[in-house]
């Protein structure tokens, strides 16, 4: 199985300011016949279910703002959020489709300092 | 849009099945483009994918859980189930139903999910 492990557990930022979250896999995700990396970014507020916010490492779902973004490529990536919304506090989740199992990181609580 | 929703028994005692079924709304699930998949979150836990079923029945299971874990998809209700057997308190969490485009893939957009515990 590919282990997905994120850093930090936690954070807190202030509102407009940058927030960086990273995620590191077992294995490498980037497949090379499509020089794809198979990684996504979930964002899961309380009591709600995931949201998907980015796929292939750093393409945008559709409505998602551009406030968002996402990097790396191989084992090491990171989500930033480049201007700290009070709307934007949640858990954020990567998670790898490279391979079957499908496995997530555990989690990044981003809270408001 | 597509919206997927789940429903079954909020309380299942130690030993017994676990069946919940999602069902679809603005889309068909019988359509060859999509997969269904059941992803499960423990109490202040992250998230476990447990399994995935495909239109024609295909299924991919999450080996920590393939020995008790059985989808299936009824295409006359455009629903699609889950069962887990020999439950334990380990398997308290809250149940999500998505859809994803490819095996192994993103799962978009996700149902809002369902709480069950595993008590006596």
């Amino acid at each position: 199985d590919i282990v997905m492990t994120q850093s930090p557990d936690s954070l807190a930022a202030s509102l407009g300011e940058r927030a960086t979250i990273n995620c590191k896999s077992s294995q490498s995700v980037l497949y090379s016949s499509n020089n794809k990396n198979y990684l996504a970014w979930y964002q899961q507020k309380p009591g709600q279910p995931p949201k998907l916010l980015i796929y292939w490492a750093s393409t945008r779902e559709s409505g998602v703002p551009d406030r968002f973004s996402g990097s790396g490529s191989g084992t090491d990536f990171t989500l930033t959020i480049s201007s700290l919304q009070a709307e934007d506090v949640a858990v954020y989740y990567c998670q790898q489709y490279y391979s079957t199992p499908l496995t997530f990181g555990q989690g990044t609580r981003l809270e408001i300092k | 849009q597509l919206q997927l929703q789940e429903s079954g028994p909020g309380l299942v005692k130690p030993s017994e099945t676990l069946s919940l079924i999602c069902t679809v709304s603005g889309g068909s699930i019988s359509s060859s483009s999509y997969f269904w998949g059941w992803i499960r979150q423990p109490p202040g836990k992250g998230l476990e994918w447990i399994g995935s079923i495909d239109y024609s029945g295909s299924t991919y299971y999450n080996p920590s859980l393939k020995s008790r874990v059985t989808i299936s998809v009824d295409a006359s209700k455009n629903q699609f189930s889950l069962k887990l057997s020999s439950v334990t308190a380990a398997d308290t969490a809250v149940y999500y139903c998505a859809r994803h485009d490819t095996i192994p893939g993103w799962f978009d957009p996700w149902g809002q999910g369902t709480q069950v515990t595993v008590s006596s």
